[in-house]
Order: structure tokens, then sequence, then C-alpha cells
């Protein structure tokens, strides 16, 4: 089947680290998304893995991907204010062969919240 | 810049209404998509195309339809509103069909609110 699941909400203090979780089921996805969504706005890309990879890091952020549990999480260090958003996590999946098209399968979206 | 803008931003309409949200994109995109976000669903596709005159149905098509004539543009049309399409819509392009890297690029999104 194809679904993504996160958690709801994430409250973390500044300077901390926040960590956000994802789950998702199909075990053919080739990337795997973190997209960032401030009040008001549009999603924008933080962020993506490939399948074969384990890690990714950029500046602040951190990739974790564990294929056999198919569990993606990220990791935001020193958490500033300006972090706030909602972070959703989205899985590509291929459907339809060598012929065949990319899906994008988001989660629902974790809400996080920087407080001093 | 190239970019990806929706009209209007907001929208308020009455039921059995007709509407249409315009989506355009100026990064000459093959692939376009519309979703619809509401609370505790995340984004669920409506629509999608993967070039002109080539339209799809995504997982909640029921009342809305779509049109690619050009390149940059797919308007989002809702043929009788009803109060369960009362959401936030985005629209997305992408560049590539398959292969390697799926990033979608969204826009600001349109609040509809039928009453």
């Amino acid at each position: 089947g194809e679904d993504v699941e996160q958690s709801l909400f994430l409250s973390v203090r500044e300077g901390d680290s926040s960590v956000i979780n994802c789950t998702y089921t199909d075990s053919s996805s080739t990337y795997l998304y973190w997209y960032k969504q401030e009040p008001g706005a549009g999603l924008q890309l933080l962020t993506y893995i490939f399948s074969n990879m384990d890690m990714k890091q950029d500046q602040r952020l951190t990739v974790l991907l564990n294929k056999k549990d198919k569990h993606l999480s990220l990791r935001i260090a020193d958490t500033q204010t300006g972090d706030s958003a909602i972070y959703f996590c989205a899985e590509s999946i291929r459907r339809g062969g060598s012929g065949g098209y990319n899906k994008l399968i988001f989660g629902a979206g974790t809400r996080l919240a920087v407080h001093p | 810049d190239a970019e990806i803008t929706q009209s209007p931003r907001h929208k308020i309409t009455e039921t059995g209404r007709q509407v249409t949200l315009a989506c355009h994109q100026t990064w000459n995109h093959n692939n376009m998509f519309w979703y619809r976000q509401d609370l505790g669903h995340g984004l669920r596709l409506i629509h999608y195309s993967y070039g002109v005159h080539d339209t799809n149905k995504g997982e909640v098509s029921d009342g809305y339809s779509v049109s690619r004539s050009n390149t940059e543009d797919l308007p989002l049309t809702l043929e009788s509103a009803a109060s369960s399409q009362t959401s936030v819509y985005f629209c997305a392009s992408s560049p590539r069909r398959s292969g390697s890297n799926n990033e979608q690029f969204f826009g600001p999104g349109t609040r509809l609110t039928v009453l």
C-alpha cells in the first residue's frame, strides 16, 4: 500500500536538537523527501535522500534512513525559532514499469514549535 | 526568476457555483500537480498532468477537473462547489516524469471557502 505516517506535533526548546520521525510502507521508494511549510506559504524542499543511502548531512540537517524498518528521520541541530513550521515527509514511488512515472506520497505533516 | 504562481490566493464562493483556480509556472516543467491540504490528511493528490493535453486522476478527483492546453498552465475547476471542498489548494510542478530525483516545486496556495 501507499502510506506515510508522522507524528503531528513536536515542541522543543531553542538551541536543542529536534528529531522528526516518519514511517512509510512502500519498499520500492526511490527518493524520500523532507519539505518545510511556513505559515501561509507553500511547501519548500529542505532535503532528500536516495533510498540506497543511510544518512545525509546538510549543515544543521541530518537525515537518517532505515530501509529495513522503512523509517526516516530528520534531525535539526541547534533548533531556532525560524525553524517553527510544518515538516512533511514524502516518498517517491514508481508505478507503471519501464515507461512509468514517479509519484509523491505525503505524510500528514509534523508541526514543530520552538520555544525560548 | 522562474516561478509558480496561483490565483486567487483567497476565494469565498457558494455551494453549487463553478470555481476555477489558476496555476501558472514559468519553468517550462512538463509535470504539474494539484493537491488539497486538510488538517490531519496532509496533501492529497487531486489531478496531475505529464504534458500538454495529458491529464490524470489522483486519489481525490471527484468533483474536480483539469485541462492542459499549454505547458505553463493547469487550471483546476470545481464544477459545482460543495462545502466538503473547503480547503487549501496547492499547485506543484516538476521537470521529470521518471528516472532520478522527483522533486516538486510548490505554489503559495489558494484558500477556498465554500459556504
